[in-house]
């Protein structure tokens, strides 16, 4: 089983501020995987898939990047609706798919 | 556009089997890849199984003797049975499907429900 390890846990920022979320895999998952936000009472939503390809209606100021076992999610200003959890999953090896523990971005 | 909706009893007793169903709109159950993940209280979300349109199943190593992923195609529906329930699986239920692209299906899930809380106590 692939195990996503996803730091720090917790994230505290102020609005407008850069915040940068690190997943890593305990094996290459090569770009086979996404990241997702998910806000109290919600369903996940997906961000990012293919490591760095912005899912449908996701904006500009949410990026993928990494390859391998090493990987960032970086919002480049964050707003309010971005305090949140967000989660990375791996699906290229599987299965099982597998997800990290998740990142909670707070308000500094 | 494809929307998913999850119903369940709620409250099922330890040592019993639960059963959830996902509704599907929008899309057909017959003709997609479908899964179902669930989430603790507090905790990550976990892959629970997949089931291809052709009927195939894939389960997690860890529940696959306890779980049966099937589909309604006349209600176009899918569902889960979970037998022999604990505390442990006290959980939101999501159903999702993978995302769909360039005649491609990537299983990262860009579709997902509202999710329905099964919570397992006497």
């Amino acid at each position: 089983e692939v195990v996503m390890t996803q730091s720090p846990a917790t994230l505290s920022v102020s609005p407008g501020e850069r915040a940068t979320l690190s997943c890593r895999a305990s094996q290459s998952v090569s770009d086979n995987l996404a990241w997702y936000q998910q806000r109290p009472g919600q369903a996940p939503r997906l961000l990012i898939y293919g490591a760095s390809t912005r899912a449908t209606g996701i904006p500009a100021r949410f990026s993928g990047s990494g390859s391998g076992t090493e990987f960032t999610l970086t919002i480049s200003s964050l707003q309010s609706e971005d305090f949140a959890v967000y989660y990375c999953q791996q699906y290229n090896d599987w299965p099982p798919l597998t997800f990290g523990g998740g990142t909670k971005i707070d308000i500094k | 556009q494809v929307q998913l909706r999850e119903s369940g009893p709620g409250l099922v007793k330890p040592s019993e089997t639960v059963s959830l169903t996902c509704s599907v709109s929008g899309d057909s159950v017959s003709s997609s890849y479908w899964s179902w993940v669930r989430q603790p209280p507090g905790k990550g979300l976990e892959w629970i199984g997949s089931i291809y349109y052709t009927g195939t199943t894939i389960y997690h190593p860890s529940l696959k003797s306890r779980v049966t992923i099937s589909e309604d195609t006349s209600k176009n529906q899918f569902s889960l049975r979970l037998t022999s329930v604990t505390a442990a699986d006290t959980a939101v239920y999501y159903c999702g499907r993978p995302l769909h692209r360039h005649s491609h299906w990537l299983w990262a899930f860009d579709i997902w429900g509202p999710g329905t809380v099964v919570t397992v106590s006497a």
